[in-house]
């Protein structure tokens, strides 16, 4: 079974400290993928990475940076917290497909991380 | 742009009834088309894909999807629902990258 694993479920932290947010797959993938999740707006996509040191940004961006060292790992970095970012955050993988970076047939998910800025 | 609506927020029904959950999406070219299940507190899982050939999709639990290219639809459906499936249900579309829909709360009642 494909696993993604997202290094904390629950995490606290306080306005304008730089948090870490980190996700390992197990499968090989070449897509990884940043979502946060809101109440009635569904997941809406961060940053994308479709290779080693490559990132793309996704609808959301601002007040995000990403990082991708190695191929298994994909860090979500909050440079200065602030309380819009409490949310839940959630990061998937997929094998590449087709032509285009990002693009894949399905995507598998993390637990989830319930980031909560105070 | 592709994008996804979910025309019902919230679908209270009772267990052993059947449900049906609607998917929309707007795409000027060919999609993909996914629904996850997101239970309390977990990660999202996929229910069913369509990529491609037959437009009827059988998935996981029981559910079942059509695509229907012409309403732009892809609507969830399951004959006779149990407690265990309540949960958060998401339709998403993957053109380039994948997009979600606001989500669609199942809540099966005794």
């Amino acid at each position: 079974d494909v696993k993604v694993t997202q290094s904390s479920r629950y995490l606290v932290k306080r306005t304008g400290e730089k948090v870490f947010l980190e996700c390992v797959q197990d499968m090989d993938h070449e897509n990884m993928f940043w979502y946060r999740q809101d109440p009635g707006l569904g997941l809406r996509l961060i940053y994308f990475s479709y290779d080693v040191k490559m990132k793309e940004k996704g609808d959301i961006p601002e007040g995000y940076s990403v990082s991708r060292e190695k191929k298994e790992r994909f860090s979500l970095i909050l440079e200065s917290a602030s309380t819009n970012q409490t949310s839940m955050y959630l990061c998937a993988s997929s094998f590449f497909f087709g032509a285009i970076p990002g693009s894949g047939p399905e995507a598998f998910f993390g637990q989830g991380t319930r980031l909560t800025v105070v | 742009a592709q994008s996804v609506t979910q025309l019902d927020s919230q679908v209270p029904v009772f267990e052993e009834a059947p449900v049906e959950l609607r998917c929309n999406y707007s795409s000027s070219v060919s999609v993909y088309l996914f629904w996850y299940v997101q239970y309390p507190n977990q990660g999202l899982q996929l229910l069913l894909k369509y990529l491609s050939g037959s437009t009827l999709v059988k998935g996981i639990n029981g559910f079942e999807a059509e695509f229907n290219k012409s309403q732009t639809s892809f609507h969830l459906r399951k004959p006779s629902v149990h407690i265990s499936d309540t949960a958060e249900y998401f339709c998403a579309v993957s053109v380039l990258l994948r997009r979600f829909g606001a989500g669609t709360r199942l809540t099966v009642k005794p």
